[in-house]
């Protein structure tokens, strides 16, 4: 494998679900973070974590929960989600001393809540 | 709060022929990175071309170049000879420059650009 992965790719659940999206990088990165890509709005910044430790919080729900085990994995858990959370989840990971700090993206899981 | 504005939803070109994508961004930062993003049917977000705001030289990428003009804060992406393959959305996107060797910092993503490729 090499890049970004996530998984699922699609994920349909009922309100009442709990679920979780996994990345995981295999490009020897320290940072990472979740998107939210919904059909009417830019893409927006969840989550950024670096060197496993939470340092951007964007104001998001409580319902989704991030976890970031080590620089390789990224989890999102979702539970009690409501219909307008329905988007796009990328996740991306990026060296955090790169001259850039370039983010990386993964294929995106789609998610349906119904 | 930095802020990212594409002004052209969808944009057309005949294949072979040269486009410009219109990008223009608001922040009180003197330091910071643009980049052009590309995410076709796939929904694979993929990275296109980057520019520091410190180095006056446009950067180029094969056949895509920008123009970046920053007392403007305007940087518009530029595809010469325009394949079939380029069709897809474009997004610019901004990230501040990090001092503090924190180095993570969430990228602000303008609205996307739905380019069309005629043949």
């Amino acid at each position: 494998e090499t890049g970004v992965t996530q998984t699922p790719r699609h994920l349909v659940m009922g309100m009442t679900n709990k679920k979780s999206l996994k990345c995981e990088q295999h490009l020897g990165h320290n940072a990472m973070y979740w998107y939210k890509q919904s059909a009417k709005k830019p893409l927006e910044l969840m989550f950024v974590y670096s060197l496993e430790e939470r340092v951007e919080n964007n104001s998001v729900p409580s319902r989704f929960s991030p976890e970031c085990p080590n620089s390789s994995h990224l989890f999102l858990h979702l539970h009690t989600l409501q219909p307008e959370d329905s988007a796009l989840y990328l996740c991306a990971s990026s060296s955090r001393l790169g001259v850039f700090g370039t983010q990386y993206f993964g294929p995106g899981t789609r998610l349906l809540v119904l | 709060a930095q802020t990212v504005t594409q002004s052209q939803p969808e944009m057309s070109v005949q294949e072979a022929e040269t486009v410009t994508l219109s990008c223009t961004y608001d922040t009180s930062e003197s330091d910071y990175y643009l980049f052009w993003y590309k995410q076709p049917p796939s929904r694979q977000m993929i990275l296109v071309i980057r520019q520091e705001a410190y180095k006056q030289q446009n950067a180029t990428e094969n056949r895509f170049s920008v123009n970046f003009q920053k007392a403007a804060k305007s940087f518009s992406l530029k595809i010469s000879d325009s394949q079939l393959g380029d069709a897809a959305m474009y997004f610019c996107a901004y990230r501040r420059l990090m001092y503090s060797g924190g180095g993570a910092d969430g990228l602000t993503f303008g609205k996307g650009t739905h380019l069309i490729i005629q043949p």
